[in-house]
């Protein structure tokens, strides 16, 4: 199994609508879990953080984290076609004491239409 | 602004030379990576250094060596250079954790594009 998994993409769907994208991860002590958005070509950039079960919302953004079932997700809801994006997730565990590996996925491509 | 810049942004270099990626950053941060990216492949890790005196391999060290300067400066090396190296590769920084803080989330260079003909 993959350490981190996302489901497969593209993603397409209509403006105004909710984006849903999902990742599951392998191992159980992870404890940090990270959503970023990379535009093509671009760097990838921080949308959302999540360290705790249960949803964490930030504008239309957001994200959702069930440990017990080893998933986080994100949603985005009034998608806009500036959304359309591959989005990346991440997740760190810590490997010894204070150190930590933060791993991706491969990325969804979500596609906005007008 | 606080910032990760990588050099160059672009390159295009032919099979066997050797050549170098450049990373500094003006976040005081003490950590450093450095991933590429592949379509398809997602982001993976080649090196990383939690400190200046700390160097430790990723998933795909291979063929790449690294060099940390100073806090501020971690360079990727690719000793000799071969097509499969084409890709698009990222420098990113973290700051160092505390007992007991949460993770911090990386922060990313613009990326240099590599062409290995």
């Amino acid at each position: 199994q993959k350490e981190v998994e996302q489901n497969s993409g593209p993603l397409s769907v209509p403006e105004g609508a909710i984006a849903s994208l999902n990742c599951t991860y392998s191992d159980r002590v992870s404890q940090s879990f990270f959503w970023y958005r990379q535009y093509s070509g671009k760097s990838p950039e921080l949308i959302m953080s999540i360290y705790s079960n249960g949803d964490k919302e930030d504008g239309r953004f957001t994200a959702q984290l069930n440990k017990a079932s080893q998933y986080v997700s994100l949603l985005i809801r009034d998608s806009q076609p500036s959304d359309s994006a591959t989005y990346l997730c991440a997740v760190n565990k810590r490997v010894a004491g204070a150190n930590s590996k933060l791993t991706f996925g491969k990325g969804i491509t979500l596609s906005v239409r007008p | 602004d606080a910032d990760v810049t990588q050099t160059p942004r672009n390159r295009i270099t032919k099979t066997g030379k050797r050549i170098m990626l450049e990373c500094s950053q003006t976040k005081g941060h003490d950590r450093m990576y450095w991933y590429r990216q592949d379509p398809g492949l997602g982001l993976r890790l080649i090196y990383y250094s939690f400190d200046v005196k700390d160097i430790n391999k990723g998933e795909i060290s291979d063929g790449y060596s690294v060099s940390r300067q100073a806090q501020a400066k971690f360079s990727l090396s690719l000793e000799s250079a071969i097509p499969n190296q084409t890709a698009l590769y990222f420098c990113a920084t973290s700051p160092s954790l505390k007992q007991g803080s949460r993770d911090s989330p990386l922060h990313f260079g613009n990326g240099t594009r590599l062409t290995v003909t």
